[in-house]
């Protein structure tokens, strides 16, 4: 069976510094995968989403970057952390293809100080 | 733009009562329709899909949701509630030939009393 995860599941991080936040699916290949942003309120909001290796595509201008270095691997960086970057993100998958189910793994807390 | 709104942002319903949350999405053309649930401490889950076919929908646990076309909704509904219910509720759509991105809506928090 297929699944997902991503770590660390908590941070505190200073502001300005960098942020790596990885993703990793087991169990299926050529996924599309995705990295989304949960705020209070809010609903959850794409950030990035990538059809494979090396492709990725970004919802909203921001300053965080994501990269797709292996087939199922996925991952959310910065180089330099705002407060505002602070949050719950959510990485996610789904099989290629219109209309399939989308599967998040259990997220990461993020808090910018 | 494309958008999901949810009507209610918190519910407070007694065991056994019934449920429906509103859900209407800004779109034209055909999307596929999604209710996703966040238990206390856990994931995101997949609760019930639309892509075609019979509007009605069921979905886990009892649940389901009806779409209406004509009204852009896609609301979801049970019967009788349980204390396990307690979660937070997302409702959300993706565009046909989209990638699968799914746009979601702020989300209702659920809270039910024993």
């Amino acid at each position: 069976s297929q699944t997902i995860h991503q770590w660390p599941a908590t941070l505190v991080q200073p502001v300005g510094s960098p942020l790596s936040l990885e993703c990793t699916v087991e169990g299926t290949s050529n996924p599309n995968l995705y990295w989304y942003r949960q705020a209070a309120g809010r609903g959850l909001q794409l950030l990035f989403y990538s059809v494979g290796i090396g492709q990725i595509s970004s919802e909203v201008p921001q300053n965080l970057s994501a990269s797709r270095p292996q087939d199922r691997q996925f991952i959310l960086s910065s180089k330099k952390l705002l407060l505002s970057d602070s949050g719950f993100y959510l990485c996610a998958w789904s099989g290629q293809g219109d209309g399939n189910t989308i599967y998040f793994g259990e997220g990461s807390w993020l808090t910018v100080v | 733009a494309q958008s999901v709104s949810q009507h209610n942002h918190h519910v407070i319903l007694s065991e056994a009562a019934s449920l429906e949350l509103g859900c209407n999405y800004s779109y034209g053309g055909t999307v596929n329709l999604f209710w996703y649930v966040q238990y206390p401490g856990q994931h995101l889950q997949l609760l019930l899909k639309y892509f075609s076919g019979d509007p009605l929908v069921k979905g886990i646990k009892g649940f389901e949701a009806e779409f209406i076309k004509s009204k852009f909704s896609f609301n979801l509904r049970k019967p009788s509630v349980q204390w396990s219910d307690t979660a937070e509720y997302f409702c959300a759509f993706s565009l046909s030939g989209g990638y699968n991105k799914l746009i979601f809506g702020a989300g209702t928090r659920l809270a039910v009393h024993p």
